[in-house]
């Protein structure tokens, strides 16, 4: 069975400091996606970004970075230089070998940027 | 733009009530999805369908069906509202395209059961 772990239920920083949110995650196929969700208080998941398991490349966007360790089954998110604008909850998931079918998503974590 | 709609953002209805929750995409994807959102639990999945007419039940399908006549539009029916019902839901649509894979998100709607 697939499962996802956000262990960190909240984190709250000041402003401009950098943040990593932790993702860990089960399954036994070898092909699968793992994907970031950011929810705002607006409610609406915006999609973040979407890594395969046959890609351990790092990702940098802007402020945003992703870790994908296969040997620890992590998939970690960074905020380098937070602003008050991330705050929201985080969603890590995973899905099997067709994509974004049947998503499995941890538990989120809600971040607080603090000025 | 890639847009989901779902028909309120708040709903408050009565315990027994039949209760039906709308979803509209306008990106043509063969995907539609609903789930809940409770604090602590995620998201789980309660339905899908990957064509009109089609579904198949997700992870907490009891005490909830699904209907899905047209291509855009995807709804999760409560037969007999609860109170363990209260909850947010969400809907999401995709595309199988093998490039894209992401799902596409609606507001949510925030039910109360009293």
């Amino acid at each position: 069975a697939q499962k996802v772990t956000q262990a960190q239920t909240e984190i709250s920083v000041v402003e401009k400091e950098d943040v990593t949110l932790d993702c860990v995650y089960e399954t036994r196929d070898t092909t699968y996606y793992l994907f970031w969700y950011k929810q705002p208080p607006s409610g609406e998941l915006v999609f973040l970004i979407r890594r395969n398991s046959f890609d351990e490349q790092n990702e940098i966007s802007g402020r945003y970075s992703w870790n994908f360790q296969k040997s620890t089954s992590s998939f970690n998110f960074t905020i380098t230089a937070s602003q008050v604008v991330d705050s929201a909850v985080y969603f890590c998931a995973l899905s099997g070998p067709q994509g974004a079918q049947k998503l499995v998503f941890g538990q989120g974590t809600r971040l607080t940027i603090n000025p | 733009d890639v847009k989901v709609t779902q028909s309120s953002r708040y709903l408050v209805k009565r315990t027994g009530e039949k209760v039906f929750l709308e979803c509209v995409q306008d990106m043509d994807h063969e995907n539609m999805f609903w789930y809940r959102q409770d604090p602590g639990l995620g998201l789980r999945l309660i339905y899908f369908s990957y064509d009109v007419k089609m579904k198949e039940k997700g992870d907490i399908p009891e005490g909830y069906s699904v209907s899905r006549e047209k291509k855009e539009r995807f709804s999760l029916i409560l037969e007999s509202a609860s109170t363990n019902q209260t909850s947010m839901y969400l809907c999401a649509s995709s595309t199988p395209d093998r490039v894209s894979y992401e799902q596409y998100f609606g507001p949510g709607t925030r039910l109360t059961v009293t």
